[in-house]
């Protein structure tokens, strides 16, 4: 069955500390993934998005990620978090090959909280 | 700036009404999506649509129905609204153009069925 698991549902952290958030997914055949965040009172928004070449992506606001196609994982980190980081933060897979639909499988979300 | 716009906020509704959610997006996209959002369980897709008049089925569809009569417009439709039901309701928008159908989403609808 398809799958994204988020590890990680909320996660607390004081300024400056690094983040790493775990994704692992379980989709048949090449896929795009994504990481969604949603700030409080906001939009849904694209942080980043890994579709092929370089397995580290590189996102808004410091994010990046890294694809690990043998693991089966896209975690998403920053090396020193700030309170404005404070959001939910979601995983997205969706397959990439010619059948593709543009449906997103999306992970549980992780609630980030950031202490000044 | 794509633009993606659900027609509440907020809504209360009584267990049975029929409810109207809508979605208008500015982006001249092709696919368009109902999602609903609860507390741990992340976004779940509803329906979607790939192009006027046609719509298939997500992991959800019970309870439900869409109707996208214009390209830029896509409603959820509850038939009779139940009280689980209650939820964060989410429409996004993308083209269909493979590699670039990043999903763009408005702000939501928060319903509270009563």
């Amino acid at each position: 069955a398809q799958s994204v698991s988020q590890h990680n549902h909320h996660v607390i952290l004081s300024e400056a500390a690094s983040l790493e958030l775990g994704c692992n997914y379980s989709y048949g055949g090449t896929v795009n993934l994504f990481w969604y965040v949603q700030y409080p009172g906001q939009h849904l928004q694209l942080l980043l998005k890994y579709f092929s070449g370089d397995p580290l992506v590189k996102g808004i606001k410091g994010f990046e990620a890294e694809f690990i196609k043998s693991k089966f994982s896209f975690n998403l980190r920053k090396p020193s978090v700030q309170w404005s980081d404070t959001a939910e933060y979601f995983c997205a897979v969706n397959g990439a090959g010619s059948s593709n639909t543009g449906k997103l499988l999306f992970g549980q979300g992780t609630t980030l909280q950031v202490k000044p | 700036d794509v633009k993606v716009t659900q027609s509440s906020r907020y809504l209360v509704k009584r267990t049975g009404e029929k409810v109207f959610l809508e979605c208008v997006q500015d982006m001249d996209h092709e696919n368009m999506f109902w999602y609903r959002q609860d507390p741990g369980l992340g976004l779940r897709l509803i329906y979607f649509s790939y192009d006027v008049k046609m719509k298939e089925k997500g992991d959800i569809p019970e309870g439900y129905s869409v109707s996208r009569e214009k390209k830029e417009r896509f409603s959820l439709i509850l038939e009779s609204a139940s009280t689980n039901q209650t939820s964060m309701y989410l429409c996004a928008s993308s083209p269909a153009v493979p590699r670039k159908n990043i999903q763009y989403f408005g702000a939501g609808t928060r319903l509270s069925v009563l």
